[in-house]
């Protein structure tokens, strides 16, 4: 099945710089990357993602981008503020025993953490 | 739409006792998933269901865990007899089409602490 690595697994930054969290895959057939963000004593919330037949995407503050040949991806926040605080996951599609392909592979997370 | 719906959001049990997680899907929505969250081993895929039919539950730990979705807007996760270590938070998840698709939209999980 899928294995994705996330790294760092707790990122500081001060308001108003920029954050990059990075993730690997293991199954090259994949071609969806969402992230999602989770807040305190929520779920996770879907907040973009990209497919393999681009390299980047951008939405406002947030970008992802996408290396297929070297299997990563990348999410970038610019001008961070304090509510850009949260854990948040990269996802790839799963391939489970069982033969589904319709689940997603979560990262461990980054807990980021804007410093005022 | 209020979201997915997962109820209790907390549950405190005795080791040993039966356990059963809620969830409500968004109207409309034909994929259910439940993921387990722990601080060692993240989100993970426990089962999911496609138009109530269970299509992939390689990843339920072990035959403690079962899982039904016995209409398109109710399913139940259930753990006999639960133990210490499946304290987690459960999280449930519904979309509209496939996943490589769409977005998944996730409950606010149930805590669950096993004593």
């Amino acid at each position: 099945g899928e294995n994705v690595e996330q790294h760092p697994s707790t990122l500081s930054v001060q308001e108003g710089d920029s954050a990059v969290i990075k993730c690997t895959y293991s199954d090259s057939a994949s071609n969806y990357f969402p992230w999602y963000k989770q807040e305190l004593g929520k779920g996770p919330q879907l907040i973009i993602d990209i497919r393999s037949n681009v390299g980047e995407k951008k939405d406002q503050r947030i970008a992802v981008t996408l290396n297929k040949t070297a299997k990563h991806f990348s999410l970038h926040i610019t001008e961070t503020q304090p509510e850009d605080s949260a854990v948040y996951f990269c996802a790839a599609p799963s391939r489970g025993s069982g033969g589904g392909a319709d689940g997603l592979t979560f990262g461990k997370g980054t807990h980021l953490i804007i410093q005022p | 739409d209020a979201g997915v719906i997962q109820s209790p959001r907390h549950e405190v049990t005795e080791m040993g006792q039966e356990v059963t997680l809620r969830c409500k899907p968004i109207s409309g929505h034909d994929y259910l998933f439940w993921y387990r969250q722990t601080m060692m081993r993240g989100l993970e895929l426990l089962i999911y269901f496609n138009n109530n039919v269970p299509i992939d539950d390689s990843g339920m730990p072990e035959d403690r865990f079962s899982a039904k979705m016995p209409n398109a807007s109710f399913s139940t996760l259930k753990i006999q007899p639960s133990e210490p270590r499946d304290s987690a938070v459960y999280f449930c998840a519904s979309s509209r089409g496939r996943i490589r698709n769409t977005e998944a939209f996730f409950g606010q999980g149930t805590r669950l602490t096993v004593v």
